[in-house]
């Protein structure tokens, strides 16, 4: 149980275009989802947190109008890189979590590999 | 706010030799405690995790992993490592007080050699 799909895996495009990244959890509903970054050789970097109906929470640092985050359904959660440039290409993963209470893990998507050109 | 450390970047191991894997943290309670695995190119696995009760945690594939409070300590563990178990390790920490994100350490890579 407890799967999360992160679809697409893989993205290469242009500079100068919108990206949408999608997280669904297949077998539970998801209250909150959390977006991560991962650069290279390094640790996840937590963007922003989803919670299902209300707007996503945004890390300091991270622009909310470059990465438009929308949890509009308790098994989806999409992010939007507006207008990518190559320093956006990175790998980014979601992750969904099933309650509201803390003490519960959070399940990881396998992860979307963005390639701006 | 919590933060994690993983002393060890690259640890390399034989095959059927023990493992274990550092993760230290700084919080003022007990926070919640998870060690995830990621292969490369992919997401993480949760491998096991701690938030009350008996310190001694067992996971899948094998691992297990034991907090020591006076250490601030969630070390994990393995008795005898499989090739398959090469990946990069994460330990992360979590607490209500800051929303129940989570921290995550910068990680371990795991070598096995045959």
């Amino acid at each position: 149980g407890a799967v999360v799909s992160q679809h697409p895996s893989r993205v290469i495009c242009k500079s100068g275009t919108s990206v949408k990244i999608e997280c669904r959890s297949l077998d539970f509903q998801a209250t909150t989802m959390f977006w991560y970054r991962q650069f290279p050789k390094q640790s996840l970097m937590l963007m922003a947190t989803s919670n299902e109906g209300s707007k996503a929470t945004y890390e300091q640092g991270v622009e909310k109008d470059k990465f438009l985050i929308n949890h509009a359904s308790l098994t989806l959660s999409t992010l939007t890189v507006t207008s990518a440039h190559p320093e956006d290409s990175s790998f980014y993963i979601c992750s969904a979590r099933g309650t509201v209470t803390g003490n519960q893990p959070q399940h990881f998507g396998d992860g979307t590999r963005l390639s701006i050109l | 706010a919590q933060s994690v450390t993983q002393p060890d970047i690259h640890i390399t191991v034989s095959e059927g030799a023990s493992l274990e894997l550092r993760c230290n943290y700084s919080y003022g309670a007990t926070p919640y405690l998870f060690w995830y695995v990621q292969s490369p190119g992919q997401g993480l696995q949760l491998l096991l995790k701690y938030f009350s009760g008996d310190t001694l945690v067992q996971g899948i594939k094998g691992f297990e992993a034991e907090f020591k409070r006076s250490q601030s300590s969630f070390n994990l563990r393995k008795p005898s490592v499989h090739w398959s178990d090469a990946a990069e390790y994460f330990c992360a920490v979590g607490a209500p007080e800051y929303g129940n994100k989570l921290v995550f350490g910068a990680g371990t890579i795991l070598r096995v050699k045959s």
